[in-house]
């Protein structure tokens, strides 16, 4: 049974410039959110999908959008890239609704602005 | 609202020692807690979860965490320490219908031989 898969695994970009992040979930789980972990941080919680629409977004701008697709699968697109969007993305994967529900992560992407 | 504040960033013990990570958590609903563990450059690894059953959890790799609502906290522990147990450990409490999580800001364990 495979885990939360992310792709691509590492990532350099300018600034200025778009991304697509990509995730797949844990079999089973309908619902994926993204986090944001910056250096020496905890994760940031970015936005959460559930039944391809966005259902709870964090304290992050407009340039953060995302996408969830009918196999559940879901991405993450960042606009106009600043050298603090650097980071690992993490997408986590879970069933729907519910707040004891365990939240899967995959390996996340490192995104490297210059 | 909910937050989690991890006691020191930095935790070093011997080997065999007792391991103690510190979280306290702050929410306006009903908590459930989870610890996770995070190796370098890897993903997040759930230890173990508290959603409201018995107060003392065990976890894997010989954790435990005690959810204590009148101290808001829920402290991970490890009576003996492996060199293994190194890594980045993050808090996290969950509430809403979301289940959205926040996270603490880790606490990283290094483990003397």
């Amino acid at each position: 049974d495979a885990g939360v898969t992310q792709s691509p695994t590492h990532l350099i970009k300018t600034r200025g410039q778009q991304v697509t992040l990509r995730c797949s979930p844990k079999s089973g789980h309908d619902t994926v959110s993204w986090y944001q972990q910056a250096l020496g941080q905890g994760p940031q919680f970015i936005f959460q999908y559930y039944e391809e629409e966005e259902r709870q977004r964090g304290n992050f701008p407009d340039r953060f959008s995302g996408h969830q697709f009918p196999n559940y699968s879901s991405e993450l697109n960042v606009n106009a890239l600043l050298l603090g969007d650097s980071a690992l993305y993490l997408c986590a994967s879970s069933l729907a609704a519910g707040a004891k529900n365990i939240q899967y992560f995959g390996a996340g992407t490192r995104l490297s602005v210059l | 609202a909910q937050s989690v504040t991890q006691l020191g960033s930095h935790v070093s013990v011997s080997e065999g020692a007792l391991v103690l990570l510190r979280c306290n958590y702050s929410s306006s609903v009903p908590p459930y807690l989870f610890w996770y563990v995070q190796y370098p450059n890897q993903g997040l690894q759930l230890l173990l979860k508290y959603t409201s059953a018995a107060t003392l959890v065990k976890g894997i790799n010989g954790f435990e965490a005690e959810f204590k609502k009148s101290e808001t906290s829920f402290h991970l522990t490890k009576p003996s320490a492996h060199m293994s147990d190194a890594a980045e450990y993050f808090c996290a409490v969950s509430g809403d219908n979301f289940n959205k999580f926040y996270f603490g800001s880790g606490t990283k364990l290094n483990v003397k031989p």
